[in-house]
């Protein structure tokens, strides 16, 4: 079965930590994809990615980074948390076929205070 | 700024009748389209897709599209309490990249 595996299901840390989350997917798919989704406004897209070492601003890109060393994983990092940053962080990946959707890691629920 | 637009609901049907989600999205080039379940808490599941006008069924699930009115809607028949969820319509605007509409939440009554 095909899987987007993400490190933590729920996160609390401190205002100004470095936080890391990490997503691994085992269907060697190119395209790799970080979502933050909240009430009200629904899935955004943070950054994405379409092969090693590649990395794409997505729609709200501020306050994070990414690293796509190996094609299974690609890591989303908050540089100095912010309150404004609690959500909940969605991973996903896809083929480069255009008539397939995405598969989405579990999501991780980041709550920093 | 390409939209996808989803009425938020919730939309309340009773067990056993046909759940009609309807969704509309801006970019008038946009070619593929597809419907998620997302359960409380839980991450989306892709249902289907569609990226030819008409109807595309799939089980109790029918995508039908009319590109013309840039509109896209997902029908559930015989609708089943565990069909409860939120659904999201997603438009690719290109590459691998979508944009997601708001979402609809339906609730079928037992």
């Amino acid at each position: 079965d095909v899987k987007v595996t993400q490190s933590s299901r729920y996160l609390v840390k401190r205002t100004g930590e470095k936080v890391f989350l990490e997503c691994v997917q085992d269907m060697d798919h190119e395209n790799m994809f970080w979502y933050r989704q909240d009430p009200g406004l629904g899935l955004r897209l943070i950054y994405f990615s379409y092969d090693v070492k590649m990395k794409e601003k997505g729609d709200i890109p501020e306050g994070y980074s990414v690293s796509r060393e190996k094609k299974e994983r690609f890591s989303l990092i908050l540089e100095s948390a912010s309150t404004n940053q609690t959500s909940m962080y969605l991973c996903a990946s896809s083929p480069p076929d255009r008539n397939y959707g995405y598969t989405f890691g579990s999501g991780t629920r980041l709550t920093v205070v | 700024q390409k939209e996808v637009e989803q009425n938020s609901g919730p939309l309340s049907v009773p067990e056993g009748a046909i759940a009609s989600l309807n969704c509309t999205y801006s970019d008038r080039g946009s070619q593929s389209f597809f419907w998620y379940r997302q359960y409380s808490g839980k991450s989306p599941e892709l249902i289907m897709f569609i990226y030819s006008n008409g109807d595309k069924e799939d089980g109790r699930f029918t995508a039908q599209l009319n590109k013309a009115s840039q509109y896209v809607s997902l029908l559930i028949r015989d609708s089943q309490p565990s069909d409860s969820a939120t659904y999201l319509c997603a438009v690719r605007i290109g590459g691998q990249n979508f944009v997601f509409g708001p979402g609809t939440r339906l609730s079928v009554l037992p």
